[in-house]
């Protein structure tokens, strides 16, 4: 397995609160994911990194934001929580971001409930 | 404007059957096809993939299917057993990984 860690786990917050999703990997991979996980939308992009301080948005980028100091190290930011960011949320790596080469490995998710 | 679409949410089959998951795709660029399969509280984990240059890729029991014309994609699970219960989620590839909704299969004993 993929050595990929997400925390919190589980949160519940109310809403105008602010969130941080914390992603830590093992791997050393260039390249790591946020994605959100919903009924009836598979997952949806939020936000990637392409390396230390480079990062780029995905198809629901609007309300997140993230961060990457590390290699080892991806934030996902919710600044002001809203009830629409209730979800489950992913992070995941890949080494070189090439998919007929390479594959994303997922963390274990992280469920955030907004009140 | 959903480009991945699992139109079956569900699916229920006899262990040792055949199960077939189903995917269509509007985007003819897209250049690279995986599969997902999650388990619950899990985070999805990679199962087979398909180049848009090939129609067959086989692995074990596992089989994917593409027939570019028609832009549709099949995962073929021959036999069917109780752990491939789960999620599986079709995803296509340009650039970026854009995912369909999942199906959630169901192996019978």
């Amino acid at each position: 397995d993929a050595g990929i860690t997400q925390s919190p786990r589980h949160k519940v917050t109310e809403t105008g609160t602010p969130v941080t999703l914390r992603c830590h990997q093992t791997e050393n991979h260039r390249y790591m994911y946020w994605y959100r996980q919903d009924p009836g939308h598979g997952l949806r992009l939020i936000h990637y990194s392409y390396g230390v301080k480079d990062t780029d948005k995905g198809e629901v980028s609007d309300g997140y934001s993230v961060s990457r100091s590390k290699t080892e190290d991806f934030l996902l930011t919710l600044e002001s929580a809203t009830s629409s960011q209730t979800s489950v949320y992913f992070c995941a790596i890949a080494e070189t971001g090439l998919f007929s080469t390479d594959t994303q490995y997922f963390g274990p998710g992280t469920r955030l409930t907004v009140l | 404007d959903q480009q991945v679409k699992q139109n079956s949410p569900s699916l229920s089959v006899q262990e040792g059957r055949i199960s077939i998951l189903n995917c269509d795709y509007t985007n003819s660029m897209f250049d690279y096809f995986l599969w997902y399969k999650k388990y619950p509280a899990e985070g999805p984990t990679f199962l087979i993939s398909i180049s848009s240059i090939k129609d067959k890729n086989e692995d074990g029991r596992f089989t994917v299917f593409l027939n570019k014309s028609a832009k549709h994609l099949s995962l073929h699970i021959v036999p069917s057993q109780p752990g491939d219960s789960a999620v599986y989620f079709c995803a296509a590839s340009l650039e970026k990984l854009t995912f369909g909704t999942g199906t959630r299969l169901t192996i019978i004993p």
